[in-house]
Parts: structure tokens; sequence; C-alpha cells
């Protein structure tokens, strides 16, 4: 079947500007999960959804970063006023059910802030 | 909240030997450790994972194995291959964790 999708693949903004990365999970999978990965660095978790539970948002650096998840499906991670340091690779995973269990990611969507 | 060091942070290996790459935890509370490996510019996959339950667990050339006293796990990759050269990153987590701790990752180059 169809694996986590991310749009867009690349993404060019200008500093200041607000910028809405997109994540499709795997169909049927009730766990989503962000994280942030700079340049030849590991993962940094972001954000983690789970079913209708309120979403874990204790990997947010900054309050300019937010996402939701309609439907328990596609989630969306915006960064408003988007900063240099903002760029990096970010990447979304899911799992079938959540803690514990094998997550799968998507290509990532690479964002470079000039 | 889990703290997860890997080492090395590269690792050079001629064709054909093994590599071996640890990790240590912090929570003694985690029972779950995967491993992925990313290719340069690709999405990170698993390539083996363990439990708490057992010590060990192979998968053709690949084996991790996990010292729960020692709270510090480790992938062996034998006879490699050039295609193996990639970062590897090893994680841990807590069946009520919400997410994966990650380490820094270990560049890993087989040279032919």
């Amino acid at each position: 079947g169809a694996g986590v999708s991310q749009s867009p693949s690349n993404k060019v903004t200008e500093k200041g500007k607000d910028v809405e990365l997109r994540c499709d999970p795997i169909s049927g999978h009730t766990a989503l999960y962000w994280y942030r990965q700079s340049l030849g660095q590991g993962l940094e978790f972001l954000i983690y959804f789970q079913g209708n539970s309120a979403p874990d948002k204790s990997g947010l650096p900054s309050d300019r970063f937010s996402a939701e998840r309609t439907g328990g499906s596609v989630s969306t991670l915006t960064i408003q006023r988007t900063q240099q340091e903002d760029s990096a690779v970010y990447l979304c995973a899911s799992s079938l059910q959540g803690a514990g269990e094998t997550q799968y990611f998507g290509p990532g969507t690479r964002l470079l802030v000039l | 909240g889990e703290n997860v060091e890997q080492h090395p942070s590269t690792l050079s290996v001629q064709e054909g030997d093994s590599a071996v790459i640890k990790c240590t935890y912090s929570d003694s509370a985690s029972n779950y450790f995967p491993w992925y490996k990313q290719e340069l510019g690709k999405r990170p996959q698993l390539i083996i994972d363990i439990r708490s339950n057992v010590g060990e667990k192979k998968d053709q050339r690949i084996a991790v194995t996990l010292n729960k006293t020692a709270k510090h796990f480790s992938l062996h990759i034998t006879e490699t291959q050039p295609e193996d050269s990639a970062v590897y990153f090893c994680a841990a987590s807590r069946s009520s964790a919400r997410q994966l701790t990650f380490g820094s990752g270990t560049q890993l180059t087989v040279l032919p």
C-alpha cells in the first residue's frame, strides 16, 4: 500500500513568511509524528498526535510552530514568521497505534529560509 | 525524559568486515529499541528492532543485542557491502511514551 507522503518536497521562503507543510499518513495509522532534522544532525521530535487525544506538543521549539490533524488523518505543520534557523528537513512519520511501534517515515520536506 | 547516546559518530570499514554501532539509554523503563538506516537524501527506514523481552535478534547480516542491566544496545552488521553505507540511528522508547528518542546517528562508510 501507499506509504507516508509529504508535500511539498522542497520549500524556499523568505524570512518572516509563514509556511505550511503537509503530511498524509499511512491509511489506518492512528499515530502521527513530526520531526525536524537539521543538516547532518539527528531527528528532533516536534509533536505527536494519537487518535482523538490531545496532541503532545512538548517538542515544539517556539510558539511560531503549530500543527493540526484533521479528521484523524492528514496533518499540517505551520511555521509562522520563519527564521533562518528553521531551515531543515521536516519529517513526518506514522504508526499503527502509537508508542512502542514501528514508525514509518515520509520523504520529508526540505525547508530553506533565506 | 529519555536520553540516548550513540557511538561512534563516524565509522569506516573495509568491505567484508563487520561494523558495530553502540547506543546507551537512560530510562530503565524503555522497552522498544529500533534501528533506522538513512541513505543520503532519503527517508529513515527501519532495518531491525528489538523489545526488552529478548536479548538478541538477527536478520540476515544484521543483528541487534540488548543489555538491559547496562542499558545499552548495539547494531552489528556482518560482511559489510558498499550499499550499507548510510547514516544509522538508534532509538528508544517505553510503551507508555509518546515518541521515540533518537541517538545522534552514525555515518557508516564501507570502503570497496
